[in-house]
């Protein structure tokens, strides 16, 4: 079953915010929402996780909405090197909380 | 450098053939995971262990099996190739359940 929804794609001008989207609207309570993303062909990179308070760290903001049923990863100042494929995923925090990776975003920085 | 350490990092075998991937997770870390990414595809679960004990199962073939060893280390076998076998395989780790898992750079598999 998908958790998540994600648009295939998405370009974004270098320098600019990237903002990704992710819709997580059967979200439960003790469920976290994490960022991955994977560039070319290289292992997954972790870049944010949060579970209903807003997160910011070195790479990126994640901003979870009040209900929780969707959430905005936004990198703040997009370069060529952020191309790559990102991943929101959904993970229990107890039972079942295997970390499940869907068809992500496929984000194009262009200069 | 993640720290996770997959080997070898490419495998050439034959159809029905039997090969072994392995993953040194990071020093510390409890849980490890398997994924595979065929061609252009995304990256599917297989399995995922802590502490050497199976955690949870995602699609993974009965051809296929892993296990953890005491020294945390984790080997993925997979046996009877077939040609749709030919794929990345990755391997990550985390210190526990719900913490930030750590990507291997991947094995790539070819069967011919």
């Amino acid at each position: 079953d998908a958790k998540t929804t994600q648009p295939p794609s998405m370009d974004c001008a270098e320098g600019r915010a990237a903002n990704l989207p992710c819709n997580h609207s059967t979200i439960s309570g003790n469920e976290y929402v994490y960022w991955y993303r994977q560039i070319h062909s290289q292992g997954p990179q972790y870049i944010i996780h949060g579970l209903k308070n807003n997160e910011t760290n070195e790479m990126a903001s994640l901003i979870i909405t009040e209900d929780r049923k969707s959430s905005t990863l936004i990198l703040p100042h997009a370069t060529l090197r952020d191309t790559a494929v990102y991943y929101c995923i959904v993970r229990a925090a107890y039972n079942n909380n295997d970390m499940r990776f869907g068809a992500g975003t496929r984000l194009t920085v262009k200069p | 450098d993640s720290g996770v350490t997959q080997t070898p990092k490419h495998l050439i075998t034959a159809t029905g053939q039997r090969v072994t991937l392995r993953c040194s997770p990071r020093s510390g870390d409890l849980s490890v995971y398997w994924y595979q990414q065929s061609l252009d595809q995304g990256l599917q679960f297989l399995i995922q262990y802590y502490n050497g004990e199976e955690r949870a199962k995602g699609n993974i073939l009965e051809r296929f099996s892993a296990q953890q060893f005491p020294d945390l280390h984790s080997e993925l076998n997979l046996s009877s190739l077939e040609l749709g076998d030919s794929a990345l395989y990755f391997c990550a780790s985390s210190v526990a359940i719900l913490t930030e898992a750590f990507f291997g750079q991947g094995t790539r598999l070819t069967v011919v």
